[in-house]
């Protein structure tokens, strides 16, 4: 099986942009979570879709955002970006249960996100 | 919310030796413990992971143990080799949770 995958793996943005990240899961895998890592913070949980909805979410302001679509992939989107928003943003699939137990969760290669 | 604190922060061993990472966590509801290998540049790597109806799991040179009473976990990799070097995450769930909260990572170092 194919890992997950997701693009761009890079991305140079100024302050007051915006960004849309995409994630496509392992086949058969529904649920998709996404993780902010950076040295100061570490690894951090900001959102999870299951079936097209948001399960579960971070303590992340409003300017992220993601969905989730028919086939799993996801997408995270981040608004008026801040310099601190630069950091690597990683998607990870799981088989996942509608209501059970968080199943093992394998991460993307990340998206390395730089706001000038 | 849930806390995890990992311990310790950098961790250097001679090759052959055995390297113990400790966690502790606040939660008394997780139930899912996973270990994540990260390597420079590269993508977080599960590498064991244990519940809470288990006490010990081993994996070849990998092992896990679970003490629910302390609420902490550890991981011990024994006769380490330099490719062993790299960050290790542990993590712990609750499945209503539905989300990993991550210790702040141990840099092993292997020397050969």
């Amino acid at each position: 099986k194919a890992g997950v995958t997701q693009t761009p793996r890079y991305l140079i943005k100024t302050r007051g942009q915006q960004v849309t990240l995409s994630c496509s899961p392992i086949s058969g895998h529904r649920s998709v979570s996404w993780y902010q890592q950076t040295p100061g913070q570490g690894l951090q949980f900001l959102f999870e879709y299951f079936s097209e909805t948001q399960r579960n979410k971070g303590n992340f302001p409003g300017r992220f955002s993601g969905r989730q679509f028919s086939n799993s992939r996801s997408e995270m989107n981040v608004s008026t970006l801040e310099l601190g928003d630069s950091a690597l943003y990683l998607c990870a699939s799981s088989f996942g249960l509608a209501g059970g137990l968080l199943n093992e969760q394998f991460f993307g290669p990340g998206t390395r996100l730089t706001v000038l | 919310g849930e806390n995890v604190e990992q311990h310790p922060s950098t961790l250097s061993v001679q090759e052959g030796d055995s390297a113990v990472i400790k966690c502790t966590y606040s939660d008394s509801a997780s139930n899912y413990f996973p270990w994540y290998k990260q390597e420079l540049g590269k993508r977080p790597q599960l590498i064991i992971d244990i519940r809470s109806n288990v006490g010990e799991k081993k994996d070849q040179r990998i092992a896990v143990t679970l003490n629910k009473t302390a609420k902490h976990f550890s991981l011990h990799i024994t006769e380490t080799q330099p490719e062993d070097s790299a960050v290790y995450f542990c993590a712990a769930s609750h499945g209503s949770a539905r989300q990993l909260t991550f210790g702040s990572g141990t840099q092993l170092t292997v020397l050969p």
